[in-house]
């Protein structure tokens, strides 16, 4: 089955600064990257993802990259804020028509934003 | 839209004892996917119910089992709960979009302990 691997576990960085969190997978079939924010005591929201047939997605301070190639992608955050504060989760599923829903995520990364 | 709803979000068992865990998916969303989150496991895929029919399983013992209404609301129940049982237990239902492409909203969770 799928495998996805996350790093780094855990990740400071001051007010203003950028973060970057990368993970890999191991299905080369897996077509559908999303990224989760996790606040305490909360359910997972989705912040941003990615189809395998783009290379990039951005959405204001938050960008995701993917390379197929290499069976990595990765979460770029700029000009950080407290509020980014949390943990952050990527996932990996193959997504077929109505073939269901399965997320593999990672282990997950804890931001924290010093301000 | 309300998002979706889970009850309990909290409770306490004792080992052997069974647990019936409720979620109610957004509006219009037909799939709905219970995931287990624990410090040392992360968040790991139970089954995906479609239609009220399981769709996908994950690598569970047959203790954990769910069921999906025709109003799509679905229940989860853990027989003969075990210690190792204690995590937040996670909902997360979806809707098929155009070009067949399914995102998963995730419920806040039910906080389950095992003593």
């Amino acid at each position: 089955g799928e495998n996805v691997e996350q790093h780094p576990s855990t990740l400071s960085v001051q007010e203003g600064d950028s973060a970057v969190i990368k993970c890999t997978y191991s299905d080369s079939a897996s077509n559908y990257f999303p990224w989760y924010k996790q606040e305490l005591g909360k359910g997972p929201q989705l912040i941003i993802d990615i189809r395998s047939n783009v290379g990039e997605k951005k959405d204001q301070r938050i960008a995701v990259t993917l390379n197929k190639t290499a069976k990595h992608f990765s979460l770029h955050i700029t000009e950080t804020q407290p509020e980014d504060s949390a943990v952050y989760f990527c996932a990996a599923s193959i997504r077929l028509y109505n073939a269901g829903n399965m997320l593999t995520f990672g282990g997950g990364t804890r931001l924290m934003v010093k301000p | 839209k309300a998002g979706v709803t889970q009850t309990p979000r909290y409770l306490i068992k004792t080992r052997g004892q069974q647990v019936t865990l409720s979620c109610s998916p957004i509006s219009g969303h037909r799939s709905v996917s219970w995931y287990q989150q624990t410090p040392g496991q992360g968040l790991q895929f139970l089954f995906e119910y479609f239609s009220e029919t399981q769709r996908n399983k994950g690598n569970f013992p047959g203790r954990f089992s769910g069921r999906q209404f025709s109003n799509s609301r679905s229940e989860m129940n853990v027989s003969t709960l075990e210690l190792g049982d204690s995590a937040l237990y996670l909902c997360a239902s979806s809707t098929v979009a155009s070009g067949g492409q399914e995102t998963q909203y995730f419920g806040p969770g039910t906080r389950l302990l095992v003593l």
